[in-house]
């Protein structure tokens, strides 16, 4: 089983900042098959992001993806009061899909 | 417009049983695998089990497998989840996912508590 552990557990920041995420894999993650998603209290998860860079339909550009291996993040490039929430990284390279525990970006 | 519509939570004891449905619309039901996803309350996301669009092949995590069965049937287009021997554990929201790699339509889930 491929183990993801996303980093920091927690982000403060201020609307307009950079948000950087880190999302890393107990080992290789084959194809960059690596997704991103956002959830907000009481909703459903939402992918924002697929095969590590490729945003989703209608996800603004300010989020992008990257990395590959074992060693991804997600950028959001400034911060809109919208965006505060838990994101969750999956990957699906393997039979056996698992998440990541999740960073919550809270305003600081 | 892709439907998911997730049903058959309930309260149920340690030691229970419960089976979940998930009746799909909006998309050829037979040429997609399907996932159930889970969270516990105030936990993060847990993939539960995948199916594919036969139903030839099915995946479990190994936090179910031997407990859980998931199966689809086609004509229907819908997707279940046998939940067997539950435990406390157990105790999250299910989610009806389409596709078998990433998401992008979810169901509203559907709660299993167990708990004595």
């Amino acid at each position: 089983e491929i183990v993801l552990t996303q980093s920091p557990g927690t982000l403060s920041l201020s609307p307009g900042e950079r948000a950087t995420l880190s999302c890393r894999a107990s080992q290789r993650v084959g194809s960059s098959s690596l997704a991103w998603y956002q959830q907000k209290p009481g909703q459903v998860p939402r992918l924002l992001i697929y095969g590590a860079s490729t945003r989703a339909t209608g996800i603004p550009d300010r989020f992008s993806g990257g990395g590959s291996g074992t060693d991804f993040t997600l950028t959001i490039s400034r911060l809109e009061p919208e965006d505060f929430a838990v994101y969750y990284c999956q990957q699906y390279g393997s039979s056996h899909l698992t998440f990541g525990g999740g960073t919550k970006v809270e305003i600081k | 417009e892709v439907q998911l519509l997730e049903s058959g939570g309930g309260l149920v004891q340690p030691g229970g049983s419960l089976r979940l449905s998930c009746a799909a619309s909006g998309f050829t039901f037979s040429n997609y695998a399907m996932t159930w996803v889970r969270q516990a309350p105030g936990k993060g996301l847990e993939w539960v089990s995948t199916i594919s669009g036969s139903g030839d092949s099915t995946y479990y995590a190994d936090s179910v497998k031997g407990r859980f069965t998931i199966s689809r049937d086609n004509s229907r287009t819908t997707l279940y989840l046998q939940m067997n021997s539950l435990r406390v554990e157990d105790t999250a929201l299910y989610f009806c996912t389409h596709s078998g790699n990433y998401f992008l339509n979810w169901g509203q889930g559907s709660l299993v508590t167990v708990s004595s």
